[in-house]
């Protein structure tokens, strides 16, 4: 079945250590995302990337940081500059090709909490 | 700025009783609306997309429809398993395939 895995589900971390979200695609999708969800607010755009070895900073990138080195695979990491990590983090997918529609396909989730 | 709000922002129904949520943007270049469902814990499940203003989208139970400045989401004759978030989000013109959410309606469906 074609999809996107998330994996771990859930990750605990101390506080001062970096982490890796794993996110892996097999829709053949050319552009990858990650979001973050806190409750009562909208998903919020931390990086984005339209084709292989390149990506962009989205709306909150600051304390992220993310590669695109195979089309499948999109891993975010977590860094210790980030002030607020705990946060349920979504992957997703799109097609991203051109006259193709743009919705986008989600992953699972990570919920990642730090103390 | 660009905005998507939603509204209600929770909404409680009893089976059978049929109502609509709103998703209303103030953008410009409105390159297509998206609407999404997504249950406690898991990632949203993708439902309809929406181009134009006047354009109808079904599925099942529920219904989105799109104007100049607003979609909405109708849900006829709700059932228990309709109970959870349904999220909007808007691609803007000049922004790739990047989307905007809106915060979401939680909907409660009860017997």
């Amino acid at each position: 079945d074609g999809g996107i895995t998330q994996s771990p589900k859930y990750l605990f971390r101390k506080e001062g250590q970096n982490v890796t979200l794993s996110c892996e695609q097999n829709l053949n999708h050319d552009a990858m995302y990650w979001y973050r969800q806190d409750p009562g607010q909208g998903l919020r755009l931390i990086y984005y990337s339209q084709i292989v070895n390149d990506f962009q900073k989205g709306d909150i990138a600051e304390g992220y940081s993310v590669s695109r080195e195979k089309k499948e695979s999109f891993p975010l990491t977590v860094t210790s500059a980030q002030k607020n990590p705990t946060a349920f983090y979504l992957c997703a997918s799109s097609s991203g090709r051109q006259g193709a529609t743009y919705e986008q396909y989600f992953g699972p989730g990570t919920r990642l909490t730090v103390t | 700025e660009d905005q998507v709000t939603q509204s209600p922002e929770a909404l409680r129904l009893q089976e059978g009783e049929s109502s609509s949520l709103n998703c209303s943007y103030t953008v410009s270049g409105l390159r297509g609306l998206f609407w999404y469902r997504q249950d406690p814990g898991k990632g949203p499940e993708f439902l309809f997309t929406l181009y134009s203003a006047g354009e109808e989208k079904e599925k099942e139970r529920l219904k989105a429809t799109l104007t100049k400045k607003e979609s909405f989401l109708h849900i006829t004759a709700p059932k228990p398993e309709d109970s959870a978030t349904y999220l909007c989000a808007v691609r803007l013109s000049g922004t790739a395939s990047k989307l905007t959410f809106g915060t979401g309606t939680r909907l409660q469906v009860t017997l």
